[in-house]
């Protein structure tokens, strides 16, 4: 069964102090794997798509990056406007191009 | 430009009511999906669609039905609510199906419908 989980449930940094957040997955045939923000009342806001092992994509501090078993979003130097929850999601090839299977979420907290 | 709406915000229902929910995109786009958000589970593929006049189910379809007649709308429909669907409910919509091709971009979700049956 394809299955995202992401690790910790939730993060406090204090301003500055950089982490990273993990996304592993098991699925049959990675197609894609999608990194979104998603603000407390709000929907989810698209962030970054990685697509192969290796491969890596930034934006400001957040850095993405994309492993055959997981993916980390690594977040330098964050300022508390990075509070949010950060949701992972996989495509896989056994769902179909329209399915995507996302994970609980971690909630991070930047704490000036 | 609006992206995604979603009409109404808030709902509470009585179990057993019917109740449409609506999505509305002004991006022209040929893929919606309906998720719902429950506290600690990740979203939920409720119902999709690849264009106008299709339809498909996704993950946790029961109890819901959609329709989209016109390309920028996709309803979300409750026959007979039950408190197991008190949740909050995601529209989203793609120019493409993702996972196609190398382009950087995602879904554009609406900002949520939070339903409560009581």
């Amino acid at each position: 069964e394809d299955q995202v989980t992401q690790s910790p449930e939730a993060l406090r940094l204090q301003e500055g102090e950089s982490s990273s957040l993990n996304c592993s997955y098991t699925v049959s045939g990675l197609r894609g794997l999608f990194w979104y923000r998603q603000d407390p009342g709000k929907g989810p806001e698209f962030l970054f798509t990685l697509y192969s092992a290796g491969e890596e994509k930034e934006k400001e501090r957040l850095k993405a990056t994309l492993t055959k078993k997981e993916s980390f979003l690594h977040i330098t130097a964050p300022k508390p406007e990075d509070s949010a929850t950060y949701l992972c999601a996989v495509q896989a090839a056994s769902g179909g191009y329209n399915k995507l299977i996302f994970g609980a979420g971690t909630r991070l907290a930047v704490h000036p | 430009n609006a992206g995604v709406t979603q009409t109404p915000k808030f709902r509470v229902l009585k179990t057993g009511q019917s109740m449409t929910l609506l999505c509305a995109q002004d991006m022209n786009h040929e893929y919606m999906y309906w998720y719902r958000q429950d506290p600690g589970m990740g979203l939920r593929l409720i119902h999709y669609s690849v264009g106008e006049g299709t339809t498909a189910k996704g993950e946790v379809p029961d109890g819901y039905n959609v329709s989209r007649l016109k390309k920028q709308n996709f309803l979300l429909g409750l026959e007979s609510a039950a408190p197991s669907q008190t949740s909050v409910y995601f529209c989203a919509s793609s120019p493409y199906s993702p996972g196609r091709g190398s382009s950087n971009y995602g879904y554009t979700f609406g900002s949520g419908t939070r339903l409560t049956v009581v």
